[in-house]
């Protein structure tokens, strides 16, 4: 159980274009899911913070509108990058809240690599 | 949430116990300690978590010091799949989203 998928796992599109990454808790319902950055040699950074039927909050110096996030049901968050630029080029990753009793647990998605050109 | 500090890069041979150092000397009473590890270009993978006793599952087993201010992720017989970069993670219990640090680089050698 715990499985959270991404699609799709790369794209390469061209600067100025917009780009959707889908992601699914498949077993479980998931009231929040997460979505984070990726880039080479580095950590992950925390962009935001989503939760099902209400706005996105996002971490200082992430632009909201660059980056629009959509929880619409319990099991599917959206992140749409838009307006593409070659800098937007990283790993991302999302990840849903498992409710679990005492403690939740987060569990994370295999990932997508963009490459914007 | 409570800082974290783990060793840059472990070796461990294969087969052998690899033992994972993590400290968290300000946590506090209610946050627990979460372990995850990412494969090179996967997602984290959650390992194990735990809030005062030492936890035991079928990837690891957690070693929460007495004081709570440091623990120890043990993999009893490391295999060259088990390279990868581990996390430790302190965290309020409830809602917070997980940050991570830089993590401990473990190579698995045969």
């Amino acid at each position: 159980g715990a499985v959270v998928s991404q699609h799709p796992s790369w794209v390469i599109c061209k600067s100025g274009t917009s780009v959707k990454i889908e992601c699914r808790s498949l077993d479980f319902q998931a009231t929040t899911m997460f979505w984070y950055r990726q880039f080479p040699k580095q950590s992950l950074m925390l962009m935001a913070t989503s939760n099902e039927g209400s706005k996105a909050t996002y971490e200082q110096g992430v632009e909201k509108d660059k980056f629009l996030i959509n929880h619409a049901s319990l099991t599917l968050s959206t992140l749409t990058v838009t307006s593409a630029h070659p800098e937007d080029s990283s790993f991302y990753i999302c990840s849903a809240r498992r409710a679990s009793g005492i403690q939740d647990t987060q569990y994370f998605g295999p990932g997508t690599r963009l490459t914007v050109l | 949430d409570a800082k974290t500090t783990q060793p840059t890069s472990m070796d461990c041979a294969e087969g052998r116990a690899a033992n994972l150092p993590c400290n968290h000397s300000t946590i506090s009473g209610n946050e627990y300690v979460y372990w995850y590890r990412q494969i090179h270009s996967q997602g984290p993978q959650y390992i194990i978590h735990g809030l005062k006793n030492n936890e035991t599952n079928e990837m690891a087993s957690l070693i929460i010091t007495e004081d709570r201010k440091s623990s120890t992720l043990i993999l009893p017989h490391a295999t060259l799949r088990d390279t990868a970069v581990y996390y430790c993670i302190v965290i309020l219990e409830g809602n917070t989203p997980l940050v991570f640090g830089k993590g401990t680089r473990l190579s698995v050698i045969a």
